[in-house]
């Protein structure tokens, strides 16, 4: 079985500063993992993915994830927050097995404020 | 890119009515989803379909039916709506390879009212 255990309900950023969010994951198999970002009235957007290829991800719009197994943890950085930045972040885990058939697990998400 | 198109943004109904919500993708994909969206309790998977007329049940079916005659078309219906399915619905739609690296691409989401 599959979980997403975001850390943080809500994270509040000071433009310019470094954005953290935290993410853990429980996968009976070599998961893969993403990271959506939402936007107000708006659907979900991928951000990044990590496929068992390398462990440092780059995403869209600064952002990157290091996946490590050993934490069983994929947090999600930028190193300046943007204004655009705030949004609700959704951590996600995708099982590869047989029967999954795409079905993700989602995070319960994490709000971010940014101030100016 | 994907683009995934649902074809309300907003939308009222009355308790008791047969509700349709639509949506569409331009990407040939396989995997069509409808997710629920509530303050609290994240996104929750209702249904989902990985071929033209198959569907799978996903963790919360009761009070909804999927439709599946195209490829690109999914259909969400809520066959007797009721206030507590009052909520914003979110269709995505992803390529096969058992959809396990395949990221899910998402449309805006319908914000259903139900009085």
């Amino acid at each position: 079985a599959q979980s997403v255990t975001q850390l943080d309900s809500h994270v509040s950023v000071s433009e310019g500063t470094p954005v953290l969010l935290r993410c853990n994951y429980s996968s009976s198999y070599s998961p893969s993992l993403f990271w959506y970002v939402q936007h107000p009235n708006k659907g979900l957007q991928l951000l990044l993915k990590y496929t068992s290829a390398a462990t440092l991800v780059k995403g869209i719009n600064g952002f990157e994830a290091e996946f490590k197994k050993s934490e069983t943890s994929f947090h999600l950085t930028k190193p300046s927050a943007h204004m655009s930045d705030a949004a609700e972040y959704f951590c996600v885990v995708s099982d590869k097995t047989t029967d999954s058939w795409g079905k993700l697990q989602f995070g319960a998400g994490t709000q971010v404020v940014v101030t100016p | 890119d994907v683009k995934v198109t649902q074809s309300s943004r907003y939308l009222v109904k009355r308790t008791g009515e047969k509700v349709f919500l639509e949506c569409v993708q331009d990407m040939d994909h396989e995997n069509m989803f409808w997710y629920r969206q509530d303050p609290g309790l994240g996104l929750r998977l209702i249904y989902f379909s990985y071929d033209v007329k198959m569907k799978e049940k996903g963790d919360i079916p009761e009070g909804y039916s999927v439709s599946r005659e195209k490829k690109e078309r999914f259909s969400l219906i809520l066959e007797s709506a009721s206030t507590n399915q009052t909520s914003m619905y979110l269709c995505a739609s992803s390529s096969l390879d058992r959809g396990r690296d395949q990221p899910q691409h998402f449309g805006d989401g319908t914000r259903l009212s139900i009085l």
